[in-house]
């Protein structure tokens, strides 16, 4: 049974540029959720998707977008890059109908921006 | 809205000794509890999970956590601590009433000495 997959690993980016992020859920999950951890922090919700739309966002601006497709794997865009946004991003998927909703996470991307 | 404080940035044990790491946690609705471990460079790996049944709950690698309404607490403990358990500790809380996105805490680093 596949776990959450992401790619890419490791992502160097220069500040104003844009990324783009990509998460395979785990086999039989249809909701995917993003994370953002910096450096020694626990990590933050920014936005969480369901049969393809947004369902929640945290307190990210609009440099953050994301897409979830029919198969349910999703990305996550990064406009107008900022020092600040390098972290170690975190997918995690869950189904939504489960009673507990537990969220399986993702090995993360790191991002670095110069 | 929902926090998490964990007490303790860093926790040091001797091996075979007791892990106690600390997690409080506030929401106005009854939550759902989380205790994630995270080993260099990798992702989230579940641990064990309150979800309104059992206020004892087992978890993996012989780790467990009480969850304790009164105080707002559900500290995670362990009896005998082994070299392998080094890594962070993240406390998460979740809105039961649907929203599902992790509220995480900061964090507690656990190191074991031989």
């Amino acid at each position: 049974d596949a776990g959450v997959t992401q790619s890419p690993t490791h992502l160097i980016k220069t500040r104003g540029q844009q990324v783009t992020l990509r998460c395979s859920p785990k086999s039989g999950h249809d909701t995917v959720s993003w994370y953002q951890q910096a450096l020694g922090q626990g990590p933050q919700f920014i936005f969480q998707y369901y049969e393809e739309e947004e369902r929640q966002r945290g307190n990210f601006p609009d440099r953050f977008s994301g897409h979830q497709f029919p198969n349910y794997s999703s990305e996550l865009n990064v406009n107008a890059l900022l020092l600040g946004d390098s972290a170690l991003y975190l997918c995690a998927s869950s189904l939504l109908a489960g009673s507990t909703d537990t969220q399986y996470f993702g090995p993360g991307t790191r991002l670095t921006v110069l | 809205a929902q926090s998490v404080t964990q007490l303790g940035s860093h926790v040091s044990v001797s091996e075979g000794a007791l892990v106690l790491l600390r997690c409080n946690y506030s929401s106005s609705v009854p939550p759902y509890l989380f205790w994630y471990v995270q080993y260099p460079n990798q992702g989230l790996q579940l641990l064990l999970k309150y979800t309104s049944a059992a206020t004892l709950v087992k978890g993996i690698n012989g780790f467990e956590a009480e969850f304790k309404k009164s105080e707002t607490s559900f500290h995670l403990t362990k009896p005998s601590a082994h070299m392998s358990d080094a890594a962070e500790y993240f406390c998460a809380v979740s809105d039961r009433a649907g929203r599902r996105a992790l509220t995480f805490g900061s964090g507690t680093r656990l190191q074991v000495q031989p």
